[in-house]
């Protein structure tokens, strides 16, 4: 199917474990983005990438890390989880550089105990 | 820092009982202004980017307008289905991220 999807849809991990969140697009856009979303933040950037083998950090990089080897791939990966990563996670993708919409996954919630 | 604000957070129509959301900014540039609708456990759905002071973008029930202090989302004659959450997000110049207010949660009682 065409889009972008993420997996998997629901997560529940331990502290200090390792977990990676994966998001997949079929459009061969250019950007991808990591945002999480919490009540009263709103959605906050965590990783952005330009391209393959691209990526930058955003408002709230800390505790994260990302890879983007194909255009089409970009996981996330908490690399020891915490309690304050329980959150939503939405990946989006966008086609050029500017103004231009981006387009989102359906999330992953993930909670941390 | 790049800002935005929405108000109200949370608010409930009649069915037909037109009305505003407002998205107040704050940014070095402005690129451009999103909105996105969001239905419960899905992710944003984009509705329209507007670029410039006075510009105006319609979609069905719904009028995105733009100063350059602020946005509003305009909706007439509302019905249940246009019940969800409604975020604004600005780009500024020279800028790849979004930053997104904290949404209206909109409401419409058939």
């Amino acid at each position: 199917d065409a889009g972008i999807t993420q997996s998997p849809r629901y997560k529940i991990t331990e502290t200090g474990r390792q977990v990676t969140l994966m998001c997949h697009q079929t459009w061969s856009h250019s950007y991808m983005f990591w945002y999480r979303q919490d009540l009263g933040h709103g959605l906050r950037l965590i990783y952005y990438s330009a391209a393959a083998d691209i990526t930058d950090k955003g408002e709230v990089p800390d505790g994260y890390v990302v890879s983007r080897s194909k255009t089409e791939n970009f996981p996330l990966t908490l690399e020891s989880a915490t309690r304050s990563q329980t959150s939503v996670y939405f990946c989006a993708s966008s086609e050029f550089r500017g103004a231009t919409e981006a387009f989102f996954g359906q999330g992953t919630r993930l909670t941390v105990v | 820092e790049d800002q935005v604000t929405q108000s109200p957070e949370a608010l409930r129509l009649q069915e037909g009982e037109s009305s505003s959301l407002n998205c107040s900014y704050t940014v070095s540039g402005l690129r451009g202004l999103f909105w996105y609708r969001q239905d419960p456990g899905k992710g944003p759905e984009f509705l329209f980017t507007l670029y410039s002071a006075g510009e105006e973008k319609e979609k069905e029930r719904l009028k995105a307008t733009l100063t350059k202090k602020e946005s509003f989302l305009h909706i007439t004659a509302p019905k249940p289905e246009d019940s969800a959450t409604y975020l604004c997000a600005v780009q500024a110049d020279l800028n790849e991220k979004l930053t997104f207010g904290t949404g209206t949660r909109l409401t419409i009682i058939p």
